[in-house]
């Protein structure tokens, strides 16, 4: 079946760890997102990329990185430069259009606790 | 810049009533506009979407949602609630040009009681 994957479902990390999300998709989709969730606030958008060895940042990039050596991967890292790393992080994926509008398809999510 | 504003982050109905989630956004170019649907621990899913053509747009599940220009709104509605539309709704926006990037509201969370 064609979708998103995200693990792991659940990680614990220690103050001061760099830890890093997965995010695999088999949907032959150019462009991929990074979401973070936090209660009342909404998704807000990390990290984006449209191509392959290319990404630009969102709207909250501080204390992330990412990488796309393949087109089906986009690997998150949640560094000890971000102040609270504890929420919900989703991934999707879309295809390119040149003028927008195109669906995103979601991850389960992976949900990171500092502990 | 686009954004979106969601009234009421928490919404109670009782089963079979009329279900209304409310979405306005800002933006000086006409936008596209979503509505998708989280459960818990779940990733999103997409309910509807409006791109061109007919401002009335029929979704999975029985929703609809109309766009309107004039009141730069794009509401959420249900005929008739269930027990299983509880979950939490979110409004996104992209813009022509903008990447495909969606800006989310803050999301409802909808409760349907007996």
């Amino acid at each position: 079946d064609g979708g998103i994957t995200q693990s792991p479902k659940y990680l614990f990390r220690k103050e001061g760890q760099n830890v890093t999300l997965s995010c695999e998709q088999n949907l032959n989709h150019d462009a991929m997102y990074w979401y973070r969730q936090d209660p009342g606030q909404g998704l807000r958008l990390i990290y984006y990329s449209q191509i392959v060895n290319d990404f630009q940042k969102g709207d909250i990039a501080e204390g992330y990185s990412v990488s796309r050596e393949k087109k089906e991967s986009f690997p998150l890292t949640v560094t000890s430069a971000q102040k609270n790393p504890t929420a919900f992080y989703l991934c999707a994926s879309s295809i390119v259009t040149g003028t927008g509008g195109a669906e995103a398809f979601f991850g389960q999510g992976t949900r990171l606790t500092v502990v | 810049a686009q954004s979106v504003t969601q009234l009421g982050s928490h919404v109670s109905v009782s089963e079979g009533a009329l279900v209304l989630l409310r979405c306005n956004y800002s933006s000086s170019v006409p936008p596209y506009l979503f509505w998708y649907v989280q459960y818990p621990n779940q990733g999103l899913q997409l309910l509807l979407k409006y791109t061109t053509g007919a401002t009335l747009v029929k979704g999975i599940n029985g929703f609809e949602a109309e766009f309107k220009k004039s009141e730069t709104s794009f509401h959420l509605t249900k005929p008739s609630a269930h027990m299983s539309d509880a979950a939490e709704y979110f409004c996104a926006v992209s813009l022509t040009g903008g990447g495909n990037k969606l800006t989310f509201g803050t999301g409802t969370q909808l409760k349907v009681e007996l």
